[in-house]
């Protein structure tokens, strides 16, 4: 079973640039999130849908984007990159609102 | 904001011992506690849940939740140097949220 799949592992963006990181699940979970993970600072969300056509905001939004259009499909978008983006980020989905998360493998974000 | 306190660690303990890892949430209306493990540079992977006030067993785990003190504990015995790793709690969001908050994790290092 696949779960949850993230691409790329690792990306070096420099600073202005964009980029999508990709997340699928073949779980048929109506919830998916993504969180960001900082050195010692826990996994902070950044947005997360309930199911497809509809997305919201979590606690970092700010400089991200997310479209969900199918129930498989959550990707994250970041618009001209910042050093502040520097991260790794999970994605992840859940069965049931508020329930255990299944996380993909990560994904390592260097912006230079 | 909703927060969720764990231990600052790192915890030390020898092979053979209990390890005690502790969380505390601010959010009287929570309703699911989580404790998942993360190894280095993996991602979290779910160890145990609990809903009801009380003790809850699997193998060598023990998770104890106590919602009158908003505290929740994860009893690890006979550790061993594999659950050498860091220990993330997370807490749903009261209301019915779809979201969970996590602790900033704790880092336990059995010792051979």
């Amino acid at each position: 079973n696949a779960g949850v799949t993230q691409t790329p592992k690792f990306r070096i963006l420099k600073i202005g640039q964009s980029m999508t990181l990709q997340c699928t699940q073949d779980m048929n979970h109506n919830y998916m999130y993504w969180y960001r993970q900082d050195p010692g600072m826990g996994l902070k969300l950044i947005y997360y849908s309930v199911g497809a056509g509809i997305t919201d905001k979590g606690e970092v939004p700010n400089g991200y984007n997310v479209s969900r259009s199918t129930t498989e499909d959550f990707p994250l978008r970041l618009e001209l990159a910042a050093p502040s983006q520097t991260s790794v980020y999970f994605c992840a989905s859940s069965p049931r609102a508020g329930g255990e998360l299944f996380f993909g493998e990560g994904s390592r974000l260097t912006v230079l | 904001q909703k927060e969720v306190e764990q231990n600052s660690g790192p915890l030390s303990v020898p092979e053979g011992a209990i390890a005690s890892l502790n969380c505390t949430y601010s959010d009287r209306g929570s309703q699911s506690f989580f404790w998942y493990r993360q190894y280095s540079g993996k991602s979290p992977e779910l160890i145990m849940f609990i809903y009801s006030n009380g003790d809850k067993e699997d193998g060598r785990f023990t998770a104890q939740l106590n919602k009158a003190s908003q505290y929740v504990s994860l009893l690890i015995r006979d550790s061993q140097p594999s659950d050498s790793a860091t220990y993330l709690c997370a807490v749903n969001e009261g209301g019915g949220s779809e979201k969970l908050v996590f602790g900033k994790g704790t880092k336990l290092t059995v010792n051979p």
